[in-house]
């Protein structure tokens, strides 16, 4: 079963409005979690270092008030596009890593398709 | 930061062929090279991985090599099978307290015929 759950899998959302995705681990703390960005037939770029109980470290050319990310709790991270627009519309996908079975293991999330219309 | 460069772009090869991508890196720093298998619309799946203290690892008919003077490491698959085929990437990362940060590669598109 997957370590690491991504919510909500795919949102269709209105241009200017903003939309909340999800990523939890399961069975493991993760003091650090990472989301990326994939647009269709690109790569995973990375966006930003999401740290439990501090400020998110964003990537060269993200821009940190329009990508809202929170990590409260050690098992949760959420990312927010806020003011979505169509150019938004793309894979966004998280990480954590974690030694659920020994052993530094990164763990991806499914992946939540965001469409902005 | 770290650059990752990732070819070919696509590649197509007969059923039981083998198939090779390559990646250069750029941050000598980096110490841990993964790879991953990704479907459509689904998350990368790692297939292999590679630690820069060792130059090569094999899983059943998964290989990576590793050179670590030249910054290059390289995907090798033997007998390629129809459901080989999907979108590979590389990726590189520095270790230490910026583990699970990876730098992808461009993504190679394999099509294995039947």
């Amino acid at each position: 079963g997957a370590v690491v759950s991504q919510h909500p899998s795919r949102v269709i959302c209105k241009s200017g409005t903003s939309v909340k995705i999800e990523c939890r681990s399961l069975d493991f703390q993760a003091t650090t979690m990472f989301w990326y960005r994939q647009f269709p037939k690109q790569s995973l770029m990375l966006m930003a270092t999401s740290n439990e109980g501090s400020k998110a470290t964003y990537e060269q050319g993200v821009e940190k008030d329009k990508f809202l990310i929170n990590h409260a709790s050690l098992t949760l991270s959420t990312l927010t596009v806020t003011s979505a627009h169509p150019e938004d519309s793309s894979f966004y996908i998280c990480s954590a890593r974690g030694s659920l079975f020994g052993g530094n293991t990164i763990y991806f999330g499914e992946g939540s398709w965001l469409t902005v219309v | 930061g770290e650059n990752v460069e990732q070819h070919p772009s696509t590649l197509s090869v007969q059923e039981g062929d083998s198939a090779v991508i390559k990646c250069t890196y750029s941050d000598s720093a980096s110490n841990y090279f993964p790879w991953y298998k990704q479907e459509l619309g689904k998350r990368p799946q790692l297939i292999i991985d590679i630690r820069s203290n060792v130059g090569e690892k094999k899983d059943q008919r998964i290989a990576v090599t590793l050179n670590k003077t030249a910054k290059h490491f390289s995907l090798h698959i033997t007998e390629t099978q129809p459901e080989d085929s999907a979108v590979y990437f590389c990726a590189g990362n520095a270790g230490g307290t910026s583990y699970g940060k990876l730098t992808f590669g461009q993504g190679t598109i394999l099509t294995v015929h039947p």
